[in-house]
């Protein structure tokens, strides 16, 4: 299964802009690449995703690489409630139809007042 | 939101008891998937279902087993509860294509005692 890596943890202040990144360097072809985070005491919410493009949404920017190794999601202006855990997965394809949803340890986001 | 209920939100078990979770949802996606959460691991997959009567392992599944009798309900069993498995569990649905988000359950409490 294709893996990703982020780093552990992050911190940033309150409305200025953060960028998370994360490595995917044995994405294949046909992966898309997602981004979801967990704010306390609640399930993962879904943020983002992308194929090639780089992509926008209300909630967030994401910004792949060219070669699609790596990818970084943008937050425009941080606040307190984007305080949270930060997933990049990436959609696998495990054979036949199927499709697993696997998930790594992500970024603990911190933001500061 | 999306029509994905987890229940019971709480429970407290015994050792070598045996403890059913449910995940019902309304949305009638394909996929339904069962994770476990525990600080310092993330998410880690248990099982997954593609479909009625279609389940797969995950990377975690030893003393776990599922059930998907009907599209809506994905039923997770520990068949003989261990303290190992004091956890939080989460329910997850998305459609089979990978450019679509997926949708989480709030997750479950479970405590062996």
């Amino acid at each position: 299964d294709a893996k990703t890596t982020q780093p552990n943890s992050m911190e940033s202040n309150e409305e200025e802009p953060v960028h998370l990144p994360c490595n995917h360097s044995t994405i294949s072809g046909t992966d898309y690449i997602h981004w979801y985070r967990q704010l306390p005491s609640q399930g993962p919410e879904y943020v983002i995703h992308g194929l090639t493009s780089n992509v926008n949404n209300r909630m967030a920017s994401l910004a792949i690489a060219e070669d699609r190794k790596s990818s970084t999601l943008i937050l425009h202006r941080a606040t307190l409630r984007d305080a949270a855990v930060y997933y990049c997965i990436l959609r696998d394809y495990s054979g036949g139809s199927n499709y697993k949803l696997t998930f790594g340890k992500g970024t603990l986001l911190t933001v500061n007042p | 939101d999306a029509g994905i209920t987890q229940s019971p939100r709480h429970k407290v078990t015994e050792t070598g008891t045996p403890v059913t979770l449910r995940c019902h949802q309304t949305e009638n996606h394909r996929y339904m998937y069962w994770y476990r959460q525990d600080p310092g691991h993330g998410l880690r997959l248990i099982h997954y279902s593609y479909g009625v009567k279609d389940t797969d392992k995950g990377e975690v599944s030893d003393g776990y087993s599922v059930s998907r009798s009907k599209t809506e309900d994905f039923l997770l069993t520990l068949e003989s509860a261990t303290s190992s498995q004091t956890s939080v569990y989460f329910c997850a649905i998305s459609e089979q294509v990978p450019n679509t988000e997926a949708f989480f359950g709030q997750g479950t409490r479970l405590t062996v005692v």
